[in-house]
């Protein structure tokens, strides 16, 4: 069974902070890792991809990635009340998957 | 980006009618078809993948006869919800694949109550 795994939060934070969400996945043979912003009563848009170990960035956007600890991980820099949304984390495994397997998200709140 | 569009945006339904919901690809064409649902707070639930032109696949635990899927043509996918029941009632959300497995877009859901 893969599963991945997130906080639920909420994760409040102030507006300009920094904030930080992770993700554990159980499937070691993952090999492409995805980040979902979604709004209350929107479907999911990705904002960020990964697939090698490291840092990834993307204006505010910073996704990290540890195969060997098998977390990935998004900053927000400068965080915003209009990045207030819960954040889903989603991981495929190699051997040809396109199915990605989805977290249950982590609700971020940033408050002015 | 590549546009999915999904019809109704939300639909309200007595128990025991049956619900159609249409996923389409505006300017590309999807040879897979992703179906999911949501629930409050909860996670995406991938229900079935549906290949146009053949049978769909369902995910084990989701009733083939109840939430039926057509998959007719390059750019329309439909789910039916059949016999709908209060427990029914969540976000359904289509996702359509375009050449590379990467490269998949959400259509914006279809928010489903039955009373």
């Amino acid at each position: 069974q893969k599963e991945v795994e997130q906080n639920s939060g909420p994760l409040s934070v102030p507006e300009g902070a920094i904030a930080s969400l992770n993700c554990t996945y159980s499937d070691r043979g993952s090999q492409s890792f995805f980040w979902y912003r979604q709004y209350s009563g929107k479907s999911p848009e990705l904002i960020m991809s990964i697939y090698s170990n490291g840092d990834k960035e993307d204006g505010r956007f910073t996704a990290q990635l540890n195969k060997a600890s098998q977390y990935v991980s998004l900053l927000i820099r400068d965080s915003q009340p209009s990045d207030s949304a819960t954040y889903l984390c989603a991981v495929k495994a190699s051997g040809g998957s396109y199915i990605p397997t989805f977290g249950r998200g982590t609700s971020l709140i940033v408050h002015p | 980006g590549a546009v999915v569009s999904q019809h109704p945006s939300w639909v309200i339904c007595k128990s025991g009618t049956s619900v159609k919901i249409e996923c389409r690809s505006l300017d590309f064409q999807a040879t897979t078809m992703f179906w999911y649902r949501q629930f409050p707070k909860q996670s995406l639930m991938l229900m079935a993948t549906s290949n146009e032109g053949s049978k769909a696949t369902y995910e084990q635990g989701v009733e083939k006869d109840k939430f039926l899927i057509n998959h007719a043509s390059l750019t329309l996918s439909t789910l039916t919800v059949t016999s709908a029941h209060p427990e029914d009632s969540s976000f359904y959300i289509c996702r359509a694949m375009q050449g590379a497995a990467y490269e998949q877009y959400f259509g914006p859901g279809t928010r489903l109550t039955v009373t």
